[in-house]
């Protein structure tokens, strides 16, 4: 079992939908949570951070934290076709809060 | 202000060199973090820093790997008597926290 785990995909979307992507991990002591968005051939840009449960919103993006179920989620709304990219999550445990684990992300398409 | 930079972007060497990959941080940013990524993978842990001091070495796959960053700043990963299984791109990163990290370009390694 992978550490941190996502659907590989591709999740397909029309524009203007709600996309929802799914990320869970094995370390029931993690601490830090985040969402990278990666165009095909650039490199990772950190779009969300989360550290407590519940949701976190920042403009069309909102993330989701369930420590108790161990999974992370992060919600897309009204999706442009720019939104279509693979989305990494990364988790930071507890005994090493500065090592950051990649999941193999998401590959999403938002067609117009 | 300036993002993290690396160089070189492209290095093409025979097998059995030495290579040296060049990071430089955000400046102010504490910690420097090296990581490779496969295709249709999330970038790999290798090592990181907090200020000069080398955290957590536990990604670096084999001890022809090694990374220094002896002043705190510019970093460098070397790899030595290159193998054509260590073609990837080598990323790298920094953060002002040991949270939020923002990646540099890469540097995209093929080893003939």
């Amino acid at each position: 079992q992978k550490e941190v785990e996502q659907n590989s995909g591709p999740l397909s979307v029309p524009e203007g939908a709600i996309a929802s992507l799914n990320c869970t991990y094995s370390d029931r002591g993690s601490q830090s949570f985040f969402w990278y968005r990666q165009y095909s051939g650039k490199s990772p840009e950190l779009i969300m951070s989360i550290y407590s449960n519940g949701d976190k919103e920042d403009g069309r993006f909102t993330a989701q934290l369930n420590k108790a179920s161990q999974y992370v989620s992060l919600l897309i709304r009204d999706s442009q076709p720019s939104d279509s990219a693979t989305y990494l999550c990364a988790v930071n445990g507890r005994t090493n809060a500065g090592k950051s684990t990649f999941g193999d992300g998401t590959t999403l398409t938002v067609k117009p | 202000g300036a993002g993290v930079s690396q160089s070189p972007r492209y290095k093409v060497t025979k097998r059995g060199q030495d290579v040296a990959l060049r990071c430089d941080p955000i400046s102010g940013h504490v910690s420097l973090y090296w990581y490779r990524q496969a295709l249709g993978q999330g970038p790999e842990f290798l090592t990181y820093f907090n200020y000069e001091a080398q955290q957590d070495k536990s990604g670096l796959p084999n001890d022809r790997f090694s990374a220094e960053r002896p002043e705190g700043s510019i970093s460098t990963l070397t790899i030595q008597r290159t193998e054509q299984r260590d073609s990837a791109m080598y990323r790298c990163a920094s953060s002002a926290s040991q949270y939020e990290q923002y990646f540099g370009p890469g540097t995209r390694l093929t080893v003939t």
